[in-house]
């Protein structure tokens, strides 16, 4: 019954490639997100989208692209892997409409690359 | 833009004894929210306590309570009764009230907290 679930946990990768990250939230949320944990645990926002639009786009390069097929599904795509992509990627949700509340993370992906 | 600092990179405490982690923030609006987060060695991020700026009331949640000073835009986190478990890296985290700024969280850098036998 995790609230937000992010696949896969691990992923390593050669420089070059091509991959997703998949998250998916059963809260009923109607806004997710996605933030970058480097490697001195820096935390900054990426995307946020509510109800499947996009609200957020924090000056990320093109080569990382967000689908939201659903609001309850949020995925990361990201084209032609850089060395500097290797992170942790959090992905969160929460109820913006009305009273805003907190965020859920999910348990974040460690992106490594070769 | 929205700033928030965490001067302090390391802490320690004692088992039961008491600690607080500090956090100052920039900001010109007037209604946001603010929040610390736990995140231990597991990795997840694990909501702590809220406060919502239009509250004068310091939040507390259990153990854990802050001292929010608007005037001062300083957002601390006290933490009694320490316990070995609370060893964990910890946000602050600025929410701005506009509703177009749609929820997006500003961190500070993290604060690592040991607890000590």
């Amino acid at each position: 019954d995790t609230a937000v679930s992010q696949t896969p946990k691990y992923l390593v990768t050669q420089m070059g490639n091509d991959k997703s990250i998949k998250c998916e939230q059963n809260l009923g949320h109607d806004t997710m997100y996605w933030y970058k944990q480097d490697s001195k645990k820096f935390l900054k926002i990426m995307f946020s989208y509510n109800n499947k639009e996009l609200i957020i786009n924090e000056t990320v390069p093109n080569r990382f692209s967000p689908k939201s097929p659903d609001k309850a599904h949020l995925n990361l795509h990201i084209n032609s892997l850089e060395l500097g992509d290797s992170a942790v990627y959090f992905c969160a949700s929460s109820q913006d409409t009305g009273l805003p509340q907190p965020q859920h993370f999910g348990d974040g992906t460690r992106l490594s690359i070769l | 833009a929205q700033t928030v600092t965490q001067s302090q990179p390391e802490m320690s405490v004692q088992e039961a004894e008491t600690v607080t982690l500090s956090c100052t923030y920039d900001t010109s609006e007037s209604d946001y929210y603010l929040f610390w987060y736990k995140q231990p060695p597991s990795r997840q991020m694990i909501l702590v306590i809220r406060q919502e700026a239009y509250k004068q009331q310091n939040a507390t949640e259990n153990r854990f309570s802050v001292n929010f000073q608007k005037a001062a835009k300083s957002f601390s986190l006290k933490i009694s009764d320490s316990q070995l478990g609370d060893a964990a890296m910890y946000f602050c985290a600025y929410r701005s009230g506009l509703a177009s700024n749609t929820g997006k969280l500003i961190f500070g850098q993290g604060t690592t907290l040991q607890v000590k036998p």
